[in-house]
């Protein structure tokens, strides 16, 4: 059964620091990896997908990369700002269709 | 383009009773995956339908069961209630079952007595 895990659980940083949230998986047979954010009591609000042949994904400030070899991605955020602040989540899709998520990282941007 | 709907947004229940939580795809979109989040934690995988047939169903009591409708909406029931039921329920379309990015709504709080 595929376990993903995210480390920090938490990160707290100053207004415009660049940022990187790990998550890990145990099975590298994966379609492929979603990252979202949810803010409080909110849905989930999809970031990025990097399906499995691919090695990275970029939408404006964000950056996502997948190393299915080593079973990790990583979100990485420039120049952080107050409005990123809510909890970042990875999944990982396997067979049987299911996304497998993390616990989430809770990020908060100190102005 | 409509984005993922669900209905409706709390709910208060008592145990033993039964409840319908409903969620319209986004447009396009042919297969609902179901998710429930406890507080503090991950979503959990309930189960997926595509084109109106379970595709999928993790670890969850056959309590819980689904429909899906020729328009690719879908329904959550919940038999038997019991206080761990208490959650965030939330529902993800997606274009096909494989390989595409899932589009959430914004879950339908359950609390149960």
């Amino acid at each position: 059964k595929q376990e993903v895990t995210q480390i920090p659980a938490a990160l707290s940083v100053p207004e415009g620091e660049n940022l990187v949230l790990n998550c890990s998986f145990t099975d590298s047979a994966i379609y492929n990896l979603q990252w979202f954010r949810q803010d409080p009591g909110k849905g989930l609000t999809s970031l990025l997908l990097i399906q499995s042949s691919q090695r990275e994904q970029t939408s404006g400030r964000l950056n996502a990369s997948l190393d299915k070899s080593s079973g990790r991605s990583t979100l990485y955020i420039a120049a952080s700002q107050p409005g990123d602040s809510a909890t970042y989540l990875c999944a990982a899709q396997n067979t049987g269709n299911q996304f497998y998520f993390g616990t989430g990282t809770s990020l908060t941007v100190i102005p | 383009e409509t984005g993922v709907t669900q209905s409706p947004t709390h709910l208060i229940k008592t145990r033993g009773q039964q409840v319908t939580l409903r969620c319209s795809s986004q447009s396009g979109h042919n297969t609902v995956s179901w998710y429930q989040q406890a507080l503090g934690q991950g979503p959990q995988f309930i189960f997926q339908y595509y084109r109106e047939e379970e595709n999928g169903r993790g670890n969850v009591p056959p309590r819980f069961s689904g429909l899906q409708f020729p328009n690719y909406s879908s329904e959550l029931n919940v038999n038997a209630l019991e206080l761990d039921d208490s959650a965030l329920y939330l529902c993800a379309s997606s274009k096909e079952p494989t390989g595409n990015e899932q589009f959430f709504g914004p879950g339908t709080r359950l609390t149960v007595l």
